[in-house]
C-alpha cells in the first residue's frame, strides 16, 4: 500500500524556474527520504530529513518537514532540463530504520528548456 | 563498486514459467531490500534481508515468490508459475543497518505474456 501522496501528480515549468513538490503521509515517521527516476530506470536517493529536523538543503535541492501536519514538501531551484523526472517521497516508519520504505505515487516533473 | 547490479535487465515470458532474478548490492551494505513497480505507482515493498537473514516479508509475497540471500551478499527473487499480473519493475536496494538512503539498481523489468 502507499503510504504518501505526492501532490501534484504532475508539473511542467520553465527551465530556471523554482519547482516545488509536496508529500503528505498517515503514519509517525523516523525519516523521510525523497528519491528521483529517470523513465525506466532505478531511483536515485536525493535527501534525507529526520523526524526531529525541520529543513535540510543538499545543493539546488531544500527539503521541509512538518511532522505535526504529516508532510513534507521538496523545493528545487534554477531548475535545468536534466531535472524532467519522476520524485517520489518515502517515509521509513520502523522504530530503528532502514528496515523498509513506503511510497507515494510521484510527481511526474518535466523542465521545458 | 559501481553500485547496485540487477540481471537481467529485461524478462519476458509467458504465463506459468518460473523465472529468477539476480541482484548484487554494495559490498559494504548488509542490508539488502526487493521493492515492485508498476506503471505509474510508486514502489511497493516485498522483502529486506540482514546479512542472509530474510527480516520481513510483505504479504504481496505470495507462496509464489521467494527470496534468498545465502551468503549475505547477492541475493535472487524467483517467482514460480509467472501470472499476468506480475509483470513489473523489479527493483532491488541496498543500505547499511541504521544509515539513511538506500542505493538502487536499475531494476528488472518483467512482461508476462
Amino acid at each position: 500500500s502507499q503510504q504518501g501522496e505526492e501532490d501534484p501528480q504532475a508539473l511542467s515549468i520553465q527551465e530556471g524556474e523554482n519547482a516545488t513538490m509536496n508529500c503528505s503521509y498517515k503514519t509517525s515517521i523516523n525519516n523521510l527520504q525523497w528519491y528521483r527516476q529517470n523513465s525506466g530506470r532505478g531511483l536515485v536517493h536525493l535527501i534525507l530529513i529526520r523526524s526531529n529536523e525541520r529543513e535540510k538543503h543538499s545543493g539546488r535541492l531544500r527539503v521541509t518537514l512538518d511532522t505535526s501536519k504529516k508532510s513534507s514538501s521538496l523545493l528545487i531551484t534554477a531548475s535545468r532540463a536534466a531535472d524532467t523526472a519522476s520524485y517520489f517521497c518515502a517515509t521509513d516508519a520502523t522504530n530503528f530504520g532502514n528496515e523498509k520504505l513506503t511510497f507515494g505515487t510521484g510527481t511526474r516533473l518535466t523542465i521545458i528548456p | 563498486d559501481t553500485g547496485v547490479s540487477q540481471d537481467p535487465r529485461h524478462k519476458i515470458t509467458k504465463r506459468g514459467q518460473n523465472v529468477t532474478f539476480r541482484c548484487d548490492p554494495i559490498s559494504e551494505h548488509n542490508r539488502l531490500y526487493w521493492y515492485r513497480q508498476t506503471l505509474g505507482q510508486g514502489p511497493e515493498f516485498l522483502t529486506y534481508f540482514q546479512n542472509e537473514a530474510q527480516l520481513e516479508k510483505s504479504r504481496l509475497l505470495s507462496d509464489r515468490f521467494s527470496a534468498e540471500r545465502p551468503k549475505g551478499s547477492f541475493s535472487t527473487l524467483e517467482i514460480q508459475r509467472t501470472e499476468q499480473g506480475d509483470s513489473a519493475m523489479y527493483l532491488c536496494a541496498s543500505s547499511l543497518a541504521g544509515a539513511g538512503g538506500y542505493t538502487f539498481g536499475s531494476g528488472t523489468r518483467l512482461t508476462v505474456v
